[in-house]
Formats: structure tokens, C-alpha cells, sequence
């Protein structure tokens, strides 16, 4: 089974800040990636496909990046809307997430 | 409009039994492979459950290989996840999301809550 380690875990930043989310794969995936975003009682939206791909309607200060076990979901300049659950799932296999990053106000 | 909605979500005692559905409207439903995911309290997300448009490919977690069994009716635009010998652990949110083959997941459901315990 392929496994997906995600950090951090939760951070802290201010609307504005540039966020970095990192997700590695335990075998290589190609770039068979996705990032959910995911508010508190609410079903996950993606973000991102196929690792860098920019979903329907998703803002474009988000971006994905990387390939094979290596991958980062970036938000520049971070909005109110923005604070919420992040998770990467890779979909090369059966479908594993990631832990989930919180993002959180500082 | 794409809408997933799911049902069957209850109060169960460990080793019963439960049949989740998720109804399926505003797409071809045949054409889509899908999922069960589920989320227990405060927890990440967990891929469960997989079928492909037909029906003729099945996968799961290893966590409930030979306890659930996802299946589709296209002709009622309907997946199922039916659900036995459950555990405390199975206490979940259950999410059905579809993708374009095995793709990522495009659309979700609001999810139903399964609660198992005495």
C-alpha cells in the first residue's frame, strides 16, 4: 500500500502570508496527486488534480507542484476564506490520504 | 446541477448491520467510477470503497476487506455501501464522491453519520 506522510500537521499564519504544504508518497506516483480543501461540518473540495492541475472555480493563488514521491500545495497571499483543512490525496493506487494540515489565524 | 446525497446513516450496535446509499442526479451516473470515504470525529479522511461505472471492479481498504461490499444500480442512479460485522471504529461520516476513472474526486456528498455502539 502506498502511504502518504503530510506536514505539517497544523499551522498558524495571517491573512497575506505565502502557506507551503508538503506530502510525501512512500513509492513513486507520478503525478497522480490531488489537494482537498476541507471547512469544519462541510464535505472536501479539490483544489488540485494530476498534482498541478487547477480545479474548476479555485482561486489562483493556489498552486501544486512536484512529482513522483515529492509534492507542495502553495497559497500565496492567504484570504479569510482560506482557513480551513487541507489534505493530499494520491490516486496512482486505491486512494490514500494524507493526515491533514489545519490551517489556522494567527 | 451534479448532487450526491447520501442516506442510511444511524445508530447500530457493534456487529450489526447497515446499507448506506447514495443518490446520484445531474450527470450520467453510469459513466463515473465511485467512492466511499469516510471521516471519523475529529479524524482525517479515509478512503474506503471503490467501483468502477459498470460495476465490475470492486476495491477496498484493507480495514474492511470482507466486512462491506460497495455495489451500484445505474439503472436507479444509486451506489450502496453495505456494511457488516461493524465496529466502534467504523464511527464515521461516510462521504460517496465520484471521479472520472480513477481519477481524483470532483463531487462529494454531505455525508451520512454511522454511529456504532452499545
Amino acid at each position: 500500500d502506498i502511504q502518504m506522510t503530510q506536514s505539517p500537521s497544523s499551522l498558524s499564519a495571517s491573512v497575506g502570508d505565502r502557506v507551503t504544504i508538503t506530502c510525501r508518497a512512500s513509492h513513486s506516483i507520478s503525478n497522480y496527486l490531488a489537494w482537498y480543501q476541507q471547512r469544519p461540518g462541510k464535505a472536501p473540495k479539490v483544489l488540485i488534480y494530476k498534482a498541478s492541475s487547477l480545479a474548476s472555480g479555485v482561486p489562483s493563488r493556489f498552486s501544486g507542484s512536484g512529482s513522483g514521491t515529492e509534492f507542495t500545495l502553495t497559497i500565496t497571499s492567504l484570504q479569510p476564506d482560506d482557513f480551513a483543512t487541507y489534505y493530499c490525496q494520491q490516486y496512482f493506487g486505491l486512494g490514500t490520504f494524507g493526515q491533514g494540515t489545519k490551517v489556522e489565524i494567527k | 446541477e451534479v448532487q450526491l446525497v447520501e442516506s442510511g446513516g444511524g445508530l447500530v450496535q457493534p456487529g450489526g448491520s447497515l446499507r448506506l446509499s447514495c443518490a446520484a442526479s445531474g450527470f450520467t451516473f453510469s459513466s463515473y467510477w465511485m467512492h466511499w470515504v469516510r471521516q471519523a470525529p475529529g479524524k482525517g479522511l479515509v478512503w474506503v470503497s471503490r467501483i468502477n461505472s459498470d460495476g465490475s471492479s470492486t476495491s477496498y481498504a484493507d480495514s474492511v476487506k470482507g466486512r462491506f461490499t460497495i455495489s451500484r444500480d445505474n439503472a436507479k442512479n444509486t451506489l450502496y455501501l453495505q456494511m457488516n460485522s461493524l465496529r466502534a471504529e467504523d464511527t464515521a461520516v461516510y462521504y460517496c464522491a465520484r471521479t472520472v476513472g480513477g481519477e481524483s474526486a470532483d463531487y462529494w456528498g454531505q455525508g451520512t453519520l454511522v454511529t456504532v455502539s452499545s
